[in-house]
């Protein structure tokens, strides 16, 4: 069975340009979440799917940020414009029950 | 406010046992969990405590005190690969996940 996938595993951008983050999840897992480990911080979540519907988004740092999930199957969450705090590794995990399964991540670095 | 605590490195020695513990504060609470994260990797699941008590799964065990607000990963037999960062989280009312910063564990030979 295949596992969390992230694309791109890494991604450098000039503070002020867009950027877009993709995951696929383990299919059938209708859960899925975004996190986000800033250096020296703790892995912090973002937002949680049900299917295509948000559930909680309350970790959204701001309105720069805009996740979805079309369909119920793949996301994206897209940052515009970037700005340096968001440089960090942004993680995607699915789950069917209690357990998640996490991606290897994508780090973002804005110049 | 929430707050995880745990101890940012630990060194233990290989065979050994080490007990990494973990400290919570939070507002809501479905379960106590723990993770490995090796480097540039994926976190990937070791357990889950929703009850108070000893979870045992191989040379791993996790226990959880609801009421003290605490739990410990004990770790026995260690090898070389055990080396990585050992992520405690509280999960959330909403499903989601609460992190501590992780505790780095370097097993010496």
């Amino acid at each position: 069975e295949a596992g969390v996938t992230q694309f791109p595993s890494h991604s450098v951008i000039e503070k002020g340009q867009t950027v877009t983050l993709r995951c696929d999840p383990i299919s059938g897992h209708d859960n899925l979440y975004w996190y986000r480990r800033v250096m020296g911080k703790e892995i912090k979540f973002l937002l949680h799917f049900v299917k295509e519907s948000k559930q909680d988004e309350s970790g959204m740092p701001n309105n720069r940020f805009l996740a979805e999930r079309t369909g119920g199957t793949y996301s994206t969450l897209k940052v515009q414009p970037a700005e340096l705090e968001d440089s960090g590794v942004y993680f995607c995990a699915s789950s069917h029950l209690y357990e998640q399964f996490f991606g290897p991540g994508t780090r973002l670095t804005v110049l | 406010g929430q707050n995880i605590d745990q101890p940012t490195e630990m060194t233990a020695t290989e065979g050994a046992i080490v007990q990494i513990n973990c400290t919570y504060q939070t507002s809501g609470f479905n379960g106590l969990f723990w993770y490995q994260q090796h480097a540039g990797e994926a976190p990937t699941f070791l357990s889950y405590n929703v009850l108070d008590g000893l979870e045992e799964k191989g040379r791993f065990s996790s226990f959880l005190s609801r009421s003290k607000g605490y739990s410990y990963l004990l770790l026995k037999e260690l090898q070389m690969k055990d080396s990585a960062s050992y992520l405690c989280a509280v999960g959330g009312s909403q499903g989601n996940l609460i992190f501590g910063k992780g505790t780095k564990l370097s097993v010496k030979p």
